[in-house]
C-alpha cells in the first residue's frame, strides 16, 4: 500500500515551459487535491476533486490545470511556468470530501522555475 | 476573512521540558480544527481533528484542546523525535469544500 505517490521529487524549468505533476493514490480516494507550500507562507489550496469527471478551483489556481480521468490519478499542468510558481507542491487525498479531512499527503515535489 | 495564526513561529524545548503551542482562529463558521506534523522533506502527517469547543484529544505526549477562538497543541516531556514542524488548520462552512486553511506552523527543536 503505497498511498499517495508524486512523481518527480525535484524539477527545474525555465520560464515558459510546461510540465504536469504526477500524483497518484492506491487508496481508492475519492477526494483529492493539490496544495503548494511557499516559505512563510500556510499551505495553499490549488485545484480539488471531489471524484473523477469533477474538479474545482481552490484558492490559488491561475496558472495550473488539473483533470480527474481516473480514481486514481491527479495530475497538475503548469501551462507555462512563471518564476512566481516556485514551490514545493504537495498532493493530498481523503476518503471523501465530508468530515473528517484526514488528509494523506505525498512526499511533495519541489519546483524551481528560473 | 478567516485566519489562522500559529505562535511562536519557533521554540526550541530540552527533552522533558513541556510546553505548549497555539493555534488562533477567525472563521465564519467552524467545521473542524486540525493538527499535522511535518517533517523536513516530506508531506505533513495528520494528528488530530478537534470540532467544538472543550473538546480533547491525546495521542503519546501530545494532546490538542480547542476552545471558540483557539487551539493548544500541549507537549509533554518532549524526546527529541518530537522535533518537526506542526500545523493548524481549519476547515469552515463557507469555504470552498474540503478547502483547509493552514497557518504558518511552529518549528519545534527538542535537545537532548
Amino acid at each position: 500500500n503505497a498511498g499517495v505517490t508524486q512523481t518527480p521529487k525535484f524539477q527545474v524549468l525555465k520560464t515558459g515551459q510546461s510540465m504536469t505533476l504526477q500524483c497518484a493514490q492506491d487508496m481508492n480516494h475519492e477526494y483529492m487535491s493539490w496544495y503548494r507550500q511557499d516559505p512563510g507562507m500556510g499551505l495553499r489550496l490549488i485545484h480539488y476533486s471531489v471524484g473523477a469527471g469533477i474538479t474545482d478551483q481552490g484558492e490559488v489556481p491561475n496558472g495550473y490545470n488539473v483533470s480527474r480521468s481516473t480514481t486514481e490519478d491527479f495530475p497538475l499542468r503548469l501551462l507555462s511556468a512563471a518564476p512566481s510558481q516556485t514551490s514545493v507542491y504537495f498532493c493530498a487525498s481523503n476518503p471523501n470530501e465530508a468530515d473528517p479531512i484526514r488528509y494523506t499527503f505525498g512526499s511533495g515535489t519541489r519546483l524551481t522555475v528560473v | 476573512e478567516d485566519q489562522v495564526t500559529q505562535s511562536p513561529e519557533a521554540l526550541r524545548l530540552q527533552e522533558g521540558e513541556s510546553s505548549s503551542l497555539n493555534c488562533s482562529y477567525t472563521v465564519s463558521g467552524l467545521r473542524g480544527l486540525f493538527w499535522y506534523r511535518q517533517d523536513p522533506g516530506k508531506g505533513p502527517e495528520f494528528l488530530f481533528t478537534l470540532y467544538s469547543a472543550g473538546e480533547e484529544k491525546e495521542k503519546e505526549r501530545l494532546k490538542a484542546t480547542l476552545t471558540k477562538k483557539e487551539s493548544f497543541l500541549h507537549i509533554t516531556a518532549p524526546k527529541p523525535e518530537d522535533s518537526a514542524t506542526y500545523l493548524c488548520a481549519v476547515r469552515d462552512y463557507g469555504g470552498s469544500q474540503g478547502n483547509l486553511i493552514f497557518g504558518k506552523g511552529t518549528k519545534l527543536s527538542v535537545k537532548p
